[in-house]
């Protein structure tokens, strides 16, 4: 089992819609997690961290479900500015961070 | 500005000749690694380094060298570049983890073609 899956996508959704995004990952030990997005062609960058149960960020919520190895992230009120690849990111407590290979949402007009 | 820099942003470069890429960083950061990406594979890590002169493999590792010298600087060299290494190299760097934050932040890349 890979160490993190997330859904390639695309996810196509209108401007102003609610979309959810979610990852599994396969070592129970991981404490942390983070959302990454990164646009085309450019490099990552951090959305948000994840240290407990969930996080808030605006139109941004994370949710981490431990008993079933999921952490989802949605996206409130989409703009076309959301377009992006978000990659999800377990920290286990290893010197390194494994990411997975992202899930590409497409924010339409 | 996360102050990761890397150089060259592209590279054009032949089979069998070496290639050294540079990551620059100016916040301290303890930890930097070197990561490709490939269409399909997402960010694989390359090579990593946890100090000064210290350094450890990643997943795909084979044909790269790594040095790093002094805290800001992280090099990695492509000893004799094959095709299978043309690829988007990125750059991150990061605090040490028992500062509870293992986050990492990103260099521009690095767009390498050999050919």
């Amino acid at each position: 089992r890979k160490e993190v899956e997330q859904d390639p996508g695309p996810f196509n959704v209108p401007e102003g819609a609610t979309v959810a995004f979610n990852c599994t990952y396969s070592n129970s030990a991981s404490q942390s997690f983070f959302w990454y997005r990164q646009d085309c062609r450019k490099e990552p960058k951090l959305l948000m961290s994840v240290y407990s149960s969930g996080n808030e960020d605006g139109r941004f919520t994370a949710q981490l479900n431990r008993a079933s190895q999921y952490i989802s992230l949605l996206i409130r009120d989409s703009k076309l500015s959301d377009s992006a690849t978000y990659l999800c990111v377990p920290d286990t407590g290893r010197r390194a961070l494994t990411f997975g290979s992202g899930t590409r949402l497409q924010v339409q007009p | 500005d996360a102050g990761i820099t890397q150089s060259p942003r592209h590279k054009v470069t032949e089979t069998g000749t070496p290639v050294t890429l540079r990551c620059h960083q100016t916040e301290n950061h303890r930890y930097m690694y070197w990561y490709r990406q490939d269409p399909g594979h997402g960010l694989r890590l390359i090579h990593y380094s946890y100090g000064v002169k210290d350094t450890d493999k990643g997943e795909v590792s084979d044909g790269y060298s790594v040095s790093r010298s002094k805290t800001e600087d992280f090099l990695l060299t492509l000893e004799s570049a094959t095709s299978s290494q043309t690829s988007v190299y990125f750059c991150a760097a990061g605090g040490d983890r028992f500062e509870a934050k293992n986050i990492q932040y990103f260099g521009a890349g690095t767009r390498l073609s050999v050919l």
